[in-house]
């Protein structure tokens, strides 16, 4: 059983270059979910998907986009990256809003 | 505006002692989630609390929450080396903002 798994797990960009960053989770779970770390500053939540077809913005949605077309996948989508969208990524899923959270591995993301 | 706050921000104690985690929130909510981060690694689901007065343990921590001061305590007893991580509470917020607020996370070390 893979779990929730993310790639690439890094990337460097350089400013103004977009890039996807995939999640996909076997777990046939409907929440998923798409944070940045940053150091001293605990996650923040950038986009969440309660379904296929369903998803919403966080605290910090601007410069991303997602989709979730399947279950299985939600990728989250930078469209002109910014020196200021350095951080690491973590995607997440789980049966539902209140249960037990999966993370992946992490992307760490440089742009330069 | 919300805020998740958690302390001590830096915890170092010796093996076989206890203390206490604390994590203030500034919003209704009865969701509150702990997580445990190794360095360099992804994030591990500790506790899911969803009620007022839930209290929950595995192994040597112990989680509750008391939704009227909007407080959650993580009690470690008879701490080990192998606790040692960074560990992060989340508050679900909950609709209109729909969102998920980290606090910036208690380094802990556990000392021989």
């Amino acid at each position: 059983n893979a779990g929730v798994t993310q790639t690439p797990k890094f990337q460097v960009l350089k400013t103004g270059q977009s890039m996807t960053l995939q999640c996909a989770q076997d777990m046939n779970h409907e929440y998923m979910s798409w944070y940045r770390q940053d150091p001293g500053m605990g996650l923040r939540l950038i986009h969440y998907s309660v379904g296929a077809g369903i998803t919403d913005q966080g605290e910090v949605p601007n410069g991303y986009n997602v989709s979730r077309s399947t279950t299985e996948d939600f990728p989250l989508r930078l469209l002109s990256a910014a020196p200021s969208q350095t951080s690491v990524y973590f995607c997440a899923s789980s049966y539902g809003r209140t249960t037990e959270a999966f993370f992946g591995q992490g992307t760490r993301l440089t742009v330069v | 505006e919300l805020k998740v706050e958690q302390n001590p921000l830096f915890l170092s104690m010796q093996e076989g002692k206890n203390y206490t985690i604390y994590c203030n929130y500034s919003t209704t909510s009865d969701r509150l989630y702990w997580y445990r981060q190794d360095p360099g690694k992804s994030l591990e689901s500790l506790f899911v609390l969803l009620s007022n007065g839930a209290v929950k343990q595995e192994g040597r921590l112990m989680a509750s929450l008391d939704t009227k001061a909007r407080l959650s305590t993580l009690h470690i007893t008879a701490a080990v080396h192998d606790l040692s991580a960074t560990y992060f509470c989340a508050v679900d917020i909950l609709p209109p903002n729909n969102d998920m607020r980290f606090g910036a996370g208690t380094r802990l070390t556990v000392k021989p």
